[in-house]
């Protein structure tokens, strides 16, 4: 695609419940980053593709957290058992090795 | 590890002002920078860029200065227009794949 998608844009879910953030990075573009955004504050880093393969998960902040990539493209990003402080914008961004990365507008997610 | 700021730092500019935006990055070893626009509700977009053999690099309106030796890093835009409020931020790359990104700072225009 032209640029990075994500899905859904916003989505409002109760306590508890399961969440899936999807993520379609730029074609071709080998690298794939989440990156979590709360309100009025800096990127936090969460974790990084490459191909289809995690590195860096060193982001997570608990195990209720997982991301996978399948066939180098398509990413998604579950929350388990949502929490409130788990609300967030939750930024995709994807790059071709070295080069900059581009961002995705955000999937905002809020836990009531 | 990236550093996250509950207040960000604010700068406010008369509209047709120049801007210039500072940010200070962490690694002396970073060899590629990432100036970021993000506007309200949106994600970041990127300005410019810029690599650690150069000093200086221009865009439409927009400069980029580069100080190695300071580990310094400014943004500036020339006379800057209401469209141009929004959070700015800079990012670092030291050649592993992960970028540095500095807190932020939020440009107000005035009219």
């Amino acid at each position: 695609g032209a640029g990075v998608s994500q899905s859904p844009s916003n989505k409002v879910t109760e306590k508890g419940k399961d969440v899936e953030l999807r993520c379609d990075p730029i074609s071709g573009h080998t690298a794939l980053y989440w990156y979590r955004q709360s309100l009025g504050q800096g990127l936090e880093f969460l974790i990084y593709f490459q191909g289809n393969s995690a590195p860096d998960k060193s982001g997570l902040p608990s195990d209720r957290f997982s991301a996978e990539r399948t066939g180098g493209s398509v990413s998604t990003l579950t929350i388990q058992r949502t929490q409130q402080e788990d609300s967030a914008v939750y930024l995709c961004a994807s790059s071709l090795n070295r080069n900059t990365i581009y961002f995705g507008e955000g999937s905002w997610l809020t836990v009531v | 590890g990236e550093s996250v700021g509950l207040h960000l730092p604010t700068l406010s500019v008369q509209e047709g002002d120049n801007s210039i935006i500072n940010c200070a990055y962490s690694n002396s070893a970073s060899d590629y920078f990432i100036w970021y626009k993000q506007e309200s509700g949106k994600g970041p977009q990127f300005i410019i860029d810029i690599r650690s053999n150069m000093d200086k690099r221009q865009g439409q309106r927009v400069t980029v200065l580069l100080n190695k030796t300071v580990k310094h890093l400014s943004l500036q835009i020339a006379a800057t227009q209401p469209g141009d409020s929004a959070v700015y931020f800079c990012a670092e790359f030291s050649g592993t794949y992960k970028y540095i990104f500095g807190t932020g700072t939020r440009l107000k225009v005035l009219a």
